[in-house]
């Protein structure tokens, strides 16, 4: 089946736009989490959505949002961008529950100039 | 809260040499541990896995025993190949089943030479 599939893959954005990445998970799976790496700071955990609903949320600034539609595709969006925001996005999906599996997509590569 | 620490590298081995990379954690209950692998301009892609204690994690000839008495889930391979070059990231997930998010340590840049 397929896997996680982000779009767009590459893209630049200045600093002061916004940008809006989107996840389609693994069919069945209801988690949908995201996590942004960088060199310097390595993989962090942003937020994770279930049904929905945001069950959980990392250290980030409110810049960084996200959304789950009914049927568990996801957008994360980052407002007024800055050059620290330059990063891999990287969307995960999994069925929700403990113990579970959690797939990751190829990434969104984001440069803010 | 959780914490992941395993060794960074890079790590450099010659092909079929023994591979060990060394990961410990800190966390509250009982979580689930992973090793995913990363290759350059990819995503991650999940190694194995363990989710209770004394499981053992296999795949590929990567093998990781889940040791709650030493809070350990060592990486090892018994003969490494130039393909296994990649980055490999250990991580734990709370029992939340995903809600608390993965935990990673700063991942081990591993270089094997033919």
């Amino acid at each position: 089946k397929a896997g996680v599939t982000q779009t767009p893959r590459y893209l630049i954005k200045t600093r002061g736009q916004q940008v809006t990445l989107s996840c389609s998970p693994i069919s069945g799976h209801r988690s949908v989490s995201w996590y942004q790496q960088t060199p310097g700071q390595g993989l962090q955990f942003l937020f994770e959505y279930f049904s929905e609903t945001q069950r959980n949320k990392g250290n980030f600034p409110g810049r960084f949002s996200g959304r789950q539609f009914s049927n568990s595709r996801s957008e994360m969006n980052v407002s007024t961008l800055e050059l620290g925001d330059s990063a891999l996005y990287l969307c995960a999906s999994s069925l929700g529950q403990g113990g579970n599996t959690i797939y990751f997509g190829e990434g969104s590569w984001l440069t803010v100039v | 809260g959780n914490s992941v620490t395993q060794m960074e590298g890079p790590v450099t081995l010659s092909e079929e040499a023994f591979l060990t990379i060394n990961c410990t954690y800190t966390a509250t209950g009982y979580p689930s541990l992973f090793w995913y692998v990363q290759y350059p301009g990819e995503g991650l892609q999940l190694l194995l896995k363990a989710t209770k204690a004394d499981d053992k994690g296999s795949n590929k000839g990567f093998e990781a025993t889940y040791r709650k008495e030493t809070t350990s889930f060592h990486l090892e391979k018994g003969s490494v190949q130039v393909s296994d070059s990649a980055v490999y990231f250990c991580a734990l997930s709370g029992s939340g089943g995903g809600a608390d998010g993965l935990t990673f340590g700063k991942g081990t840049h591993l270089i094997i030479q033919p």
